[in-house]
């Protein structure tokens, strides 16, 4: 029972390069989220989906696109990386309406990407 | 206002110590609540959802003041194990598409020998 799997673990980027940050979740969640987390300044929510085909803007989407093609499945793209970019990006995924109250949020591992 | 607020400490407390972290939100309306445990450089995890009665778990014990907008989280006989940031979290109003988590920036404990 993986949960959320992120890929890859770690990267370096020089400035201008593009990347894809792949996210899976096998718990047939209804919800997709992409986070930032930077010293001093907890999770920011960057991407989020509520379903296969959907995404939408959270607070902090300049810089990135995102796609959920199939449910199991977030990828959060970097089209031109940016030293700002430089974070520790987490993928969550969760049960959708009430059941967050319940079960909240199921966290991946995290991706640690410096941006040269 | 930030939405969630929370004293940042550290917090250094010796092992077998009672110690409490409160936070604050800013949002009346927000109706789910939870403490997350996060160490360092790991993915937060959920620690305990908070009820309105207030909940216990071993020795976490979790209450909520609506009136005030906070919740508070309750460590009895502090292990070495316990050292890590919590993160206090709160949904704001449902949107009908989705019930989007704001989390605070934490708060450090250090339990010391």
């Amino acid at each position: 029972n993986a949960g959320v799997t992120q890929t890859p673990k770690f990267r370096v980027l020089k400035t201008g390069q593009s990347m894809t940050l792949l996210c899976a979740q096998d718990m047939n969640h209804e919800y997709m989220y992409w986070y930032r987390q930077d010293p001093g300044m907890g999770l920011r929510l960057i991407h989020y989906s509520v379903g296969e085909g959907t995404t939408a803007k959270g607070e902090v989407p300049d810089g990135y696109n995102v796609s959920r093609l199939k449910k199991q499945n977030f990828l959060l793209g970097l089209e031109s990386a940016a030293p700002s970019q430089t974070s520790v990006y987490f993928c969550a995924s969760s049960y959708s309406g009430h059941l967050i109250a319940n079960y909240g949020y199921t966290f991946g591992s995290g991706t640690r990407l410096t941006v040269v | 206002r930030k939405e969630v607020e929370q004293d940042p400490g550290p917090f250094n407390v010796p092992e077998g110590a009672t110690v409490a972290f409160n936070c604050t939100y800013s949002n009346s309306a927000s109706q789910s609540f939870f403490w997350y445990r996060q160490d360092c450089r790991k993915e937060p995890k959920l620690l305990m959802s908070v009820y309105s009665s207030g909940n216990e778990d071993g020795r976490f014990t979790a209450q909520l003041n609506r009136a005030s907008q906070y919740i508070s989280l309750l460590i009895r006989d502090s292990k070495l194990s316990d050292s890590a940031t919590y993160l206090c979290v709160v949904n704001g109003i449902n949107t009908g598409t989705a019930s989007k988590l704001t989390f605070g920036t934490g708060t450090r404990l250090q339990v010391t020998l």
